[in-house]
């Protein structure tokens, strides 16, 4: 079935540690991707996309992604992070031929450790 | 400028009652989607308007209905509430096409008793 997976409901990481969220895929074609924050009570903040190029994408507040289409994957990593990063991440993607809409993945909740 | 804004933020109905959410989109855009968000089912894609015309639609009952204004301005409606339509609905607007980026309201938390 065609699907998002995001294999981590929730990370814990201390502050200055790396971060890796992963996101996969399984649409035939190359779809949009998309990866949004939602901190609590509040709407979804749009981290960083990718539809074509360079596979390496840089976001806000320091975010980066790697689309490999080999793997199917397009995984966040952020080098250091900060206390304020502790949010639940969505990665999303519009499938081709497939309208204008999203298919979210479940989310991945990051705890950030003092 | 002005982000995406929705009312109410909070809103509490019974079963069985109708509610009429409203969506106000960044200045220029004219593309508006509605999503729900609840803890067991995720984000899902309700309906997406353009131009005041439905572009696309997502696997809801026909209780969930939306229209949008010639100003961009959307509404959606929930008729005969059930507890299970209990969810933050969020509204995302865009300029045209998905390519632009949606950007998100803070959403609507309806909670049916």
């Amino acid at each position: 079935a065609q699907s998002v997976t995001q294999p981590d409901i929730h990370i814990t990481v201390s502050e200055g540690a790396s971060l890796e969220l992963r996101c996969n895929y399984s649409y035939g074609a190359t779809p949009y991707l998309f990866w949004y924050v939602q901190s609590p009570g509040q709407g979804l903040q749009l981290l960083l996309k990718y539809f074509s190029g360079d596979t390496l994408v840089q976001g806000i507040k320091g975010f980066e992604a790697e689309f490999k289409r080999s793997q199917s994957s397009f995984n966040l990593r952020k080098p250091s992070v900060h206390w304020s990063d502790a949010a639940e991440y969505f990665c999303a993607v519009v499938p081709e031929n497939y309208g204008q809409n999203f298919v979210f993945g479940p989310g991945t909740r990051l705890s950030v450790l003092p | 400028k002005a982000g995406v804004t929705q009312t109410p933020r909070y809103l509490i109905k019974t079963r069985g009652q109708q509610v009429t959410l409203s969506c106000s989109p960044i200045s220029g855009h004219r593309s508006v989607s509605w999503y729900q968000q609840t803890p067991g089912q995720g984000l899902q894609f309700l309906f997406e308007y353009f131009s005041e015309t439905q572009r696309n639609k997502g696997n809801f009952p026909g209780r969930f209905s939306g229209r949008q204004f010639s100003n961009s301005r959307s509404e959606m409606n929930v008729s005969t509430l059930e507890l299970g339509d209990s969810a933050l609905y969020l509204c995302a607007s865009s300029r045209d096409r998905v390519g632009y980026g949606y950007t998100f309201g803070s959403g609507t938390r309806l909670t049916v008793v």
